[in-house]
């Protein structure tokens, strides 16, 4: 079984930085890290889902993609190596206090396997 | 990019079906077969349900099926059980190549 693990959240002050990392461990029948597209997911307290980005497996050119609110002050990067993506967050604002997620996409847009979440708090 | 519109909350006893609305527009489930369905309890990971309007993965019950019309999207639960009391979350590839989800749709079985 793939298991996903967050970690690096914590408490920011406004217009910090953070960087969250995102660890794959274990297997299941036909998936390959280096393959897969890894998708971050957060979740505002009390509030729903909301896609925040996505980094495409190398071999897809390691393309990413964001979200508007984001876009600009987040960025995507992974090590396949350490079987490891990375989200990187500057100029953080309260409205980006959340549990984040990160997951691997079984097809487009079908999020798999997820992580148990990181909370990102950002408050002075 | 605007949120696909869930109802918020739905209900139902034990052993009836229900059926939760996801509706978009033409710049998301109405171009694409990517729409989703999440379960999510409190406090934890959402799990996938449904994918490609219509696929179950390995450990989604039966009883959970999907459908699509024109810009909308529909999860049917028939057989309700007390276990299927959660949120659930729509979601669908868009155009500018980005994902909506919905608000979420509270389910309590009664």
């Amino acid at each position: 079984e793939v298991q996903l693990e967050e970690s690096g959240g914590g408490l920011v002050k406004p217009g910090g930085s953070l960087r969250l990392s995102c660890a794959a461990s274990g297997f299941a029948p036909g998936f390959v890290f280096s393959n897969a597209w890894v998708t971050w997911v957060r979740q505002a307290p009390g509030k729903g889902l909301e896609w925040v980005g996505l980094i495409l497996s190398m071999i897809g050119g390691g393309t990413t993609d964001f979200a508007a609110p984001v876009k600009g002050r987040f960025s995507l990067s992974r090590d396949d190596s350490r079987r490891t993506v990375f989200l990187e967050m500057s100029n953080l604002k309260a409205d980006d206090t959340a549990v984040y997620y990160c997951s691997t996409q079984k097809t487009v847009g079908a999020m798999e396997y997820w992580g148990p979440g990181t909370l990102v708090t950002v408050s002075s | 990019q605007s949120a696909l519109t869930q109802p918020a909350s739905v209900s139902g006893s034990p052993g009836q079906s229900i059926t939760i609305s996801c509706t978009g527009s033409s710049s998301d489930i109405g171009t694409y077969d990517y729409v989703s369905w999440y379960q999510q309890r409190p406090g934890k990971a959402p799990k996938l349900m449904i994918y490609d309007v219509v696929n179950r993965p390995s450990g989604a019950p039966s009883r959970f099926s999907g459908s699509k019309s024109g810009n909308a999207a529909s999860l049917t639960i028939s057989g309700l059980q007390a276990d299927d009391d959660a949120t659930y979350y729509c979601s669908s590839y868009t155009t500018m190549n980005t994902l909506v989800f919905g608000g979420g749709t509270k389910l309590t079985v009664l």
